[in-house]
């Protein structure tokens, strides 16, 4: 079936930094989704990529759509201590079942100790 | 984006009896979707709610175990039955505007006994 591979799987952020997250997979997709969900909540949609090559900004929060619409990559720019969650790449396919929206593993965003 | 609020927030429940998790939508979607998140992972589909027809599931997951009611556009239930230790997760409820963004809900969090 299809998967999506996302890391890294976690990392540890000091305020100020900029972060890359990417998500790859063997199969096409014509959207890429990025969410972000806090403990105890249902996961935000942050950024959606509809083309190829696509790139687009939500703030501190870029994410572009791969051209070969296998990839996509989420950063995030000056990070606070608010961008602590985790991060979930979400693609979809073309129509039917491929239409739903298959989740990564997840980027878990930690604070520096 | 739709408002979506999920009932109850979160229950703690025996082995063998069942939970039924109602999802209110403030505004008229087509597409509403059940979603499993056991802890610590990412989230599997449980299956498509169809208004004014039966649920599509996905492989894994059947009728018996996971009912689920969507009687209009605004308004869904889905119910674990017979329950197990293996069922304690959150399950998220989810909606389609547009063509392909999708919001969730906060989640209900479930504990089996």
């Amino acid at each position: 079936g299809q998967q999506l591979n996302q890391s890294p799987q976690s990392m540890f952020i000091q305020e100020g930094e900029d972060v890359s997250m990417n998500c790859t997979s063997s199969s096409i997709f014509n959207t890429w989704l990025w969410y972000k969900q806090d403990p105890g909540e249902g996961p935000v949609l942050l950024i959606a990529l509809y083309k190829a090559g696509e790139l687009t900004s939500n703030g501190r929060l870029t994410a572009q759509f791969g051209i070969t619409r296998k990839d996509s990559f989420l950063n995030i720019s000056a990070s606070i201590p608010s961008d602590v969650g985790i991060y979930f790449c979400a693609a979809q396919g073309y129509g039917g079942s491929q239409g739903n929206l298959i989740f990564g593993k997840g980027t878990k965003l930690s604070v520096k100790p | 984006s739709a408002v979506i609020s999920q009932k109850p927030s979160r229950d703690i429940c025996q082995r063998g009896t069942s939970l039924t998790i109602q999802c209110q939508v403030d505004s008229q979607v087509t597409m509403m979707f059940w979603y499993r998140q056991q802890p610590g992972q990412s989230l599997t589909l449980i299956a498509t709610a169809n208004q004014g027809s039966e649920a599509t599931y996905e492989s894994g997951f059947v009728i018996d175990k996971f009912p689920i009611s969507r009687p209009n556009l605004t308004f869904s239930t889905l119910t674990v039955s017979n329950l197990s230790p293996e069922d304690s997760s959150i399950y998220l409820c989810s909606v389609r505007q547009g063509t392909y963004e999708q919001y969730f809900g906060p989640g209900t969090r479930l504990t089996v006994t």
